[in-house]
């Protein structure tokens, strides 16, 4: 079945350093990637839709300059969260769509924790 | 824009026995798609089970079906003979049916626990 590869699963870091987070289909070309964030028992929350070889389209009161995103290959998609503070610690999720009429596949998940 | 309600925060069924997960949209689409996704402690998202509005027929899947209301916008999850493995949250998502990669919106979950 699809696999999306998301890396790392878990960071620790201080506050001011940027963070990059990266998501990977591993047998599939994804046309699509999307951005997602939990707070802890909630659900997740859309931040942002990354199609390759062009800009994300952002959610809402997400900040485009806080959290980059650069989706440079069909098979690559990254999330960079710019001068992380400890109200961005939280656990960041992608998702993969390679196909119309395809479920999206998610990668397990980052959990950033800022100091 | 479309919105998916969860009235049940949390759950808890018996091992072997059955239980039914609530889940409610609100849509002015007439096609789309419907999910219920599982998610477990190791936080990865499961998916369980997709409906298509446009089928009339309710998804199936092992032990894990739906009953698809679509006048009444209800899809709710029934998961029989419970085992220990199923205890989890469980999301209810709903994404509209276009050309492209569609956006998922999430309800806010139930959890739910099996007990012995």
């Amino acid at each position: 079945g699809a696999v999306v590869s998301q890396h790392p699963s878990r960071v620790i870091c201080k506050s001011g350093t940027s963070v990059k987070i990266e998501c990977r289909s591993l047998d599939f070309q994804a046309t699509t990637m999307f951005w997602y964030r939990q707070f802890p028992k909630q659900s997740l929350m859309l931040m942002a839709t990354s199609n390759e070889g062009s800009k994300a389209t952002y959610e809402q009161g997400v900040e485009k300059d806080k959290f980059l995103i650069n989706h440079a290959s069909l098979t690559l998609s990254t999330l960079t969260v710019t001068s992380a503070h400890p109200e961005d610690s939280s656990f960041y999720i992608c998702s993969a769509f390679s196909l119309w009429n395809q479920p999206q596949h998610f990668g397990d998940g980052t959990r950033l924790s800022i100091l | 824009a479309q919105t998916v309600t969860q009235s049940q925060p949390e759950m808890s069924v018996q091992e072997a026995e059955t239980v039914t997960l609530s889940c409610t949209y609100d849509t002015s689409e007439s096609d789309y798609y419907l999910f219920w996704y599982k998610q477990p402690p190791s936080r990865q998202m499961i998916l369980v089970i997709r409906q298509e509005a446009y089928k009339q027929q309710n998804a199936t899947e092992n032990r894990f079906s739906v009953n698809f209301q679509k006048a009444a916008k209800s899809f709710s999850l029934k998961i029989s003979d419970s085992q220990l493995g199923d205890a989890a949250m469980y999301f209810c998502a709903y994404s509209p049916l276009t050309g492209t990669a569609s956006k998922l919106t999430f309800g806010t979950g139930t959890r739910l626990q099996v007990t012995l």
